[in-house]
């Protein structure tokens, strides 16, 4: 059974950069045809998503936020990560890791990111 | 990017009643490329249906989804107290992919 928790900091300040990461368990990242995904959620709002990594490096980013975003797997640790630049207030959100590429199973419990100075 | 608009907003129902909900794009939607989820309150969503029709592992059979194109229906056949919840649609046919702005269905 696939697990993905999530960790990182809750509180950044702008223009700061925000680092999330994704543990996976119950299967390698880098083996077979796996994609990884990051998703947000505004507060109260609908959901967003950022972009994903192929199991083998390649990714594909939202064009909205291809600019400030990397996505990047550790496969030492079974994890990926996203790194989101130059953060705003419009950035504050519930983001999500998640299996898949296109529909998305299973998902992480989220991280509550917060830019505030 | 294809928009993707949900209706209604909230759904008022009672358990053991039937919901329908709409997921209507505004292009059309490769290969029936569309998803549903299921979001409660404090929890990540859970994936329903891909594929526009087939059930995720472990989704009863009183959840179905149907539609093609621009039009897409999920279906609950009788409420039960744990389908109350948010639904969300998410087309991946055209990047970048996108979500539905949600259905609330309430009690």
């Amino acid at each position: 059974q696939v697990q993905l928790q999530q960790s990182g900091p809750g509180l950044v300040k702008p223009s700061q950069t925000v680092s999330l990461t994704c543990t996976v368990s119950g299967v390698s990242i880098s083996s077979g045809s796996h994609h990884w995904s990051w998703i947000r959620q505004h507060p109260g709002k609908g959901l967003e998503w950022i972009g994903y990594i192929y199991s083998k490096g390649d990714t594909y980013y939202n064009p909205s936020l291809k600019s400030r975003v990397t996505i990047s797997l550790d496969t030492s640790k079974n994890q990926f990560s996203l790194i989101l630049d130059s953060v705003t207030a419009a950035d504050t959100a519930l983001y999500f890791c998640a299996k898949g590429s296109t529909w998305l199973d299973p998902w992480g419990q989220g991280s509550l990111v917060t830019v505030s100075s | 990017e294809i928009v993707l608009t949900q209706s209604p907003g909230t759904l008022s129902l009672s358990p053991g009643e039937r919901a329908t909900l709409s997921c209507r794009a505004s292009q059309s939607v490769d290969s029936k490329f569309l998803a549903w989820y299921q979001q409660k309150p404090g929890q990540a969503p859970r994936l329903l249906i891909y594929g526009a029709s087939n059930r995720a592992t472990g989704i009863p059979d009183r959840i179905s989804g149907s539609g093609s194109g621009t039009d897409f229906t999920l279906s609950i056949s009788r409420l039960e107290p744990e389908d109350f919840a948010v639904y969300y649609c998410e087309q991946y046919g055209s990047s970048p992919w996108t979500f539905g702005q949600g259905t609330k269905v309430e009690i």
